[in-house]
């Protein structure tokens, strides 16, 4: 079975641009989480999706939004970028939605540095 | 709100040498616990996980970790380390219904010399 695919792999924008990254979960996965990793602040819970409906959202500014379609790809979308969004983006997908709590699966990440 | 804490930033160890990271979570509720590993210029990827049931579990490549309730803790042991452990682990806390969310630790670099 393929794994998590993010795309693009790297990405370098300037502040007050737009960004969408997109991510594409295990096949059969209808789950799809995003986090965001800086040396700062670590590995943090954006938002999930599941059924194309987002479940839960995380403490990030409203410029940060996400989306599922029916093949239960997700892409995020960073709006007006600011140097601080600088970060590796993270997508996980897990198989069980019924159960809150199963295991994630993440992808490699999109690098985004904004300059 | 859930919190994680790892002791430490960085460990360093020789090969053969017994390994443990510490790991406490704050949460009230039932929790699932999970640990990840992320190797250089890999993905993340699962060690291990706690659902239910005997809170010794095991994982791959020899790792094993213990859930103490009482501690609120989930510690990660490995008996002897190789070269190859060298990665940043990561603890993680899953509680009660809030979809899809881990709330992670601050990660330990274990660096292994040969």
């Amino acid at each position: 079975k393929a794994g998590v695919t993010q795309t693009p792999r790297y990405l370098i924008k300037t502040r007050g641009q737009q960004v969408t990254l997109s991510c594409s979960p295990i096949s059969g996965h209808r789950s799809v989480s995003w986090y965001q990793q800086t040396p700062g602040q670590g590995l943090q819970f954006l938002f999930e999706y599941f059924s194309e409906t987002q479940r839960n959202k995380g403490n990030f500014p409203g410029r940060f939004s996400g989306r599922q379609f029916s093949n239960s790809r997700s892409e995020m979308n960073v709006s007006t970028l600011e140097l601080g969004d600088s970060a590796l983006y993270l997508c996980a997908s897990s198989s069980e939605p019924g159960l809150a709590g199963a295991e994630q699966y993440f992808g490699p990440g999109t690098r985004l540095t904004v300059t | 709100a859930q919190s994680v804490s790892q002791h430490n930033h960085h460990v360093i160890l020789s090969e053969a040498a017994s390994l443990e990271l510490g790991c406490n979570y704050s949460y009230g509720g039932t929790v699932n616990l999970f640990w990840y590993v992320q190797y250089p210029g890999q993905h993340l990827q699962l060690l291990l996980k706690y659902f239910s049931g005997d809170p010794l579990v095991k994982g791959i490549k020899g790792f094993e970790a213990e859930f103490i309730k009482s501690k609120f803790s989930f510690n990660l042991r490995k008996p002897s380390v190789q070269w190859s452990d060298t990665a940043e682990y990561f603890c993680a806390v899953h509680g009660g219904t809030s979809y899809g969310k881990l709330t992670f630790g601050q990660g330990t670099i274990l660096t292994v010399h040969p």
